[in-house]
């Protein structure tokens, strides 16, 4: 049961146009959501987070948007960068277990071409 | 500052056999998360330790099995490897339990 779904594997973007990627999940206790950056051979780089009782945070490029009632989160990044061609990974998790399991989608390979 | 490490980064081991994974975690930082990451798919959490008591648990059979230490760091054991434990082993700390995690570089096994 995958819980968090990121549709597409792969997205290319032209380099200063917008890069969004997509996240969906199905269980509505999630209350934190989390997004990551891997380049081959590192580990996964945090990026940004929001919480469910936000519908949009910003750093900088990212943004996060969040429509609980679709259960869907998307990443905006702007403009996009040949630095920023990497797997981003979403991740969500809830509060009242403690537990700090994050669970992962299956990621999508942004390349964004020069 | 030095951010999340781990040991080894590689390691070739054969079915049958039980290897030690080590974390050290960001300073400050009590928490520490194993993850397992296979090719095309996203990290699996494995376990996770908050001030040396574990906090969850994932799905993964009672051959995984770790433990923190007082400096916070982290050991992840798998006793009676099988093939299918080829993969990426991924630390992450935080500074409580619920917090953003940040992970290390990860420690590549393969098991023939």
């Amino acid at each position: 049961d995958q819980q968090v779904k990121q549709n597409s594997p792969s997205l290319s973007v032209q380099e200063g146009r917008i890069s969004i990627l997509n996240c969906d999940y199905t269980n509505s206790m999630f209350d934190y959501f989390l997004w990551y950056k891997k380049y081959p051979a590192e580990g996964p780089t945090f990026l940004i987070s929001i919480s469910s009782i936000k519908d949009k945070n910003e750093d900088g490029r990212f943004t996060v948007f969040l429509n609980k009632s679709a259960k869907h989160l998307s990443l905006h990044i702007v403009p996009s960068q040949p630095g920023d061609s990497a797997v981003y990974f979403c991740a969500a998790t809830y509060g009242s277990s403690n537990t700090g399991k994050l669970i992962f989608g299956q990621g999508t390979t942004l390349q964004v071409k020069p | 500052d030095a951010g999340v490490t781990q040991s080894p980064t590689h390691l070739i081991k054969t079915r049958g056999q039980h290897v030690t994974l080590r974390c050290s975690p960001i300073s400050g930082h009590k928490s520490v998360s194993w993850y397992q990451q296979v090719l095309g798919q996203g990290p699996q959490f494995i376990f996770q330790y908050y001030e040396k008591e574990e906090r969850g648990r994932g799905n993964f059979p009672d051959r995984f099995s770790a433990r923190q230490f007082p400096n916070y760091s982290s050991e992840l054991n798998v006793n009676a490897l099988l093939l299918g434990d080829s993969a990426l082993y991924l630390c992450a700390s935080s500074p409580g339990s619920y917090n953003e995690q940040f992970f290390g570089p990860g420690t590549r096994l393969t098991v023939l």
